[in-house]
């Protein structure tokens, strides 16, 4: 069955640095989406991509925060300069039509700014 | 704005026992309704969703849920728990008309007594 796959599993880095989450969506799937979970806190959404730009974003996706589909495959989460209250699990998701389709999330890639 | 209200952080039961999960949300149009599971270091899986028809939905490994329009509910239930089903649910709402972000509840952490 096809899935989501994020990578890493874990980053750990230091304030101030940049960091890129990566995700590869299903293959056929043209909606991607970005969330994170504090922990302890519920899933949030950060943003939602379609057709090679941002369709929605919250008012958490700042401008620190890009995405980007640089190929056909990758999707990419980009934060300029970590902050503390920046680590969180990250989850990618996918979704392969309009409307209201199931969403699906990959394992996440958990991200500690120290 | 629109809500998704878990009122239970932890439930307990025995394996064997039937089980109910509780999901209110605050959503002015028609939602569109969705159940998740997260096991320790996995992602998201859908377990159900409402989009409109049968008010009673089945989901996959056994689980169900009804939708209630006049107490703005979604509860989740099961008629009789295996240990494998101790994990995290979220209830989440989709927005009528807009295939971008899915709002989560905070989650209900759910153990299992042998």
């Amino acid at each position: 069955e096809p899935e989501v796959t994020q990578t890493p599993s874990h980053q750990v880095t230091q304030m101030g640095q940049e960091v890129i989450l990566r995700c590869v969506p299903i293959s056929n799937h043209l909606y991607f989406y970005w969330y994170r979970q504090i922990l302890g806190q519920k899933v949030e959404f950060l943003v939602s991509f379609y057709n090679n730009e941002i369709s929605e974003k919250s008012e958490i996706f700042d401008d620190q925060f890009s995405v980007e589909r640089p190929d056909g495959s990758n999707f990419t989460l980009k934060i300029r300069s970590t902050k503390l209250e920046d680590s969180a699990m990250y989850f990618c998701a996918s979704k392969g039509t309009s409307g209201p389709g199931e969403q699906y999330f990959g394992p996440g890639t958990r991200l500690t700014v120290t | 704005a629109q809500s998704v209200t878990q009122p239970d952080i932890h439930i307990t039961v025995s394996e064997g026992a039937s089980l109910e999960l509780r999901c209110n949300y605050s959503y002015g149009a028609t939602p569109y309704l969705f159940w998740y599971v997260q096991s320790p270091g996995q992602g998201l899986q859908l377990l159900l969703k409402y989009f409109s028809g049968d008010t009673l939905v089945q989901g996959i490994k056994g689980f169900e849920a009804e939708f209630k329009r006049s107490q703005s509910s979604f509860n989740l239930r099961k008629p009789s728990v295996h240990w494998s089903d101790a994990a995290e649910y979220f209830c989440a709402v989709g927005l009528e008309n807009r295939d971008d972000k899915i709002i989560f509840g905070k989650g209900t952490r759910l153990h299992i007594l042998p």
